[in-house]
């Protein structure tokens, strides 16, 4: 049961244009929200997250969108650059004991064509 | 100035056989955690970690899996009597605390398990 789903396995996108990353989730415990950048042979890094109580994060060219009702988030890189080109994978948390806890979802493989 | 680091980076291993899998987590951190990535799927959450507490081991998927973390710094997660189907990399992070949920975990560069 796939609580937090990634339904493209991959993307690709010119240099210099907009690359929009999607994440749907089902548990309505999920409070925060993160997605993490993840190149071959290397282990997740952090990149950008979003609270609950916000609708939208901006950090440099990453954005985050969060819309609760639909249970939905998204990432936007703008503009997109060759060295961005890896999996992307989003991740969720909930307040309750288990805040600890991080449950991902399958990834997106982002090609950034020059 | 380390990250996390994991060792060894590849383990090819008959089915059957113990492996024991190892993570150095970031000094000062108090919080660790094991992750499993099998082909095609996302992270899947295997055991947590937190100081001198009693360990959230839910997440692993039978009792041929088991972790340790001694002195409350190095972690061994050791799987037993290995299947095919625990081929996958093996992730380690660490986090300064694991309560509260703005706790940035730090991956290690994780172990690719292969079980022949």
């Amino acid at each position: 049961d796939q609580q937090v789903k990634q339904n493209s396995p991959s993307l690709s996108v010119q240099e210099g244009r907009i690359s929009i990353l999607n994440c749907d989730y089902t548990n309505s415990m999920f409070d925060y929200f993160l997605w993490y950048k993840k190149y071959p042979a290397e282990g997740p890094t952090f990149l950008i997250s979003i609270s609950s109580i916000k609708d939208k994060n901006e950090d440099g060219r990453f954005t985050v969108f969060l819309n609760k009702s639909a249970k939905h988030l998204s990432l936007h890189i703008v503009p997109s650059q060759p060295g961005d080109s890896a999996v992307y994978f989003c991740a969720a948390k909930d307040s309750g004991g288990s805040n600890y806890k991080l449950t991902f979802g399958k990834g997106t493989l982002l090609t950034v064509n020059p | 100035g380390a990250g996390v680091s994991q060792s060894p980076s590849n383990k090819v291993t008959e089915k059957g056989k113990d492996v024991e899998l190892r993570c150095d987590p970031i000094s000062g951190h108090t919080a660790l955690y094991w992750y499993r990535q099998s082909l095609g799927q996302g992270l899947e959450f295997l055991i947590y970690f937190q100081g001198n507490s009693a360990p959230d081991k839910s997440g692993l998927p039978s009792d041929r899996f088991s972790a340790e973390r001694t002195g409350g710094s190095v972690s061994t997660l050791t799987i037993q009597r290995t299947q095919q189907e625990d081929s996958a990399v093996y992730l380690c992070a660490s986090s300064l605390d694991g309560q509260g949920a703005r706790n940035e975990q730090f991956f290690g560069p994780g172990t690719r398990l292969t079980v022949l």
